[in-house]
């Protein structure tokens, strides 16, 4: 069965970081491109980030550049987004995603949950 | 940025009836469109991808239709276990972009 299970959220000061992992399982994790989407308490989807099979083509949203860094180490079957400078509106369940091969996302984790507060 | 424009926002029916969801790009997407959904407390579903290729193990009273930028899910009788949320997904341009979300809640 291909399951993604996501771990490092939590509460955390505007200003500082955090690192989320996603592991893999059930799958060829370096057969796909695999992407970070979010979604805010009550609120929609919004997709954060994009790495592909092998790190080599990178994507972020506008509203994460400059602060996330994703990265993915295909000998561990795991997926990483580095958070830095966290502000309010970070504050979201996280899901990390696998691509279905055309770039629609067909397996979802159950989501880590951070939040940014003082 | 592709926006992505779902309609109605809530759709509000009984089961057996049919639901007929629309999306709407605010420019071509091709057909790099997908269809996801989503139970309280839950992760989102792939429905549908490349904007009618039911994804696997959805039941073939899903269907999706459209191409460039009006696509159409079709629920063609509900059961009680599709009254959720359902979100349209463009993937032919960075960002991705997804619609707002239509409710689907029971009459």
């Amino acid at each position: 069965e291909m399951q993604l299970v996501e771990s490092g959220g939590g509460l955390v000061q505007p200003g500082r970081s955090l690192r989320l992992s996603c592991a893999a399982s059930g799958f060829t994790f370096d057969d796909y491109a695999m992407y970070w989407v979010r979604q805010a308490p009550g609120k929609g989807l919004e997709w954060v980030s994009h790495i592909s099979w092998n790190g080599g083509s990178i994507d972020y949203a506008d509203s994460v550049k400059g602060r996330f860094t994703i990265s993915r180490d295909n000998a561990k079957n795991s997926l990483y987004l580095q958070m830095n400078s966290l502000r309010a509106e970070d504050t979201a369940l996280y899901y990390c995603t696998k691509d279905v091969g055309g770039g629609a996302f067909d397996i979802w984790g159950q989501g880590t949950m951070v939040t940014v507060s003082s | 940025e592709i926006v992505m424009t779902q309609s109605p926002a809530t759709l509000s029916l009984s089961p057996g009836e049919r639901a007929t969801l629309s999306c709407r790009a605010s420019q071509s997407v091709s057909g790099s469109l997908a269809w996801y959904q989503q139970k309280p407390g839950q992760a989102p579903r792939l429905l549908i991808y490349g904007a009618s290729t039911r994804a696997t193990g959805i039941p073939a009273r899903f269907s999706g239709s459209g191409s460039v930028t009006e696509f159409t899910l079709t629920i063609s009788s509900l059961q009680s276990e599709d009254f959720a949320v359902y979100y349209c997904q463009q993937y032919n341009n960075w960002p991705r972009t997804f619609g707002q979300g239509t409710k689907v809640q029971i009459k």
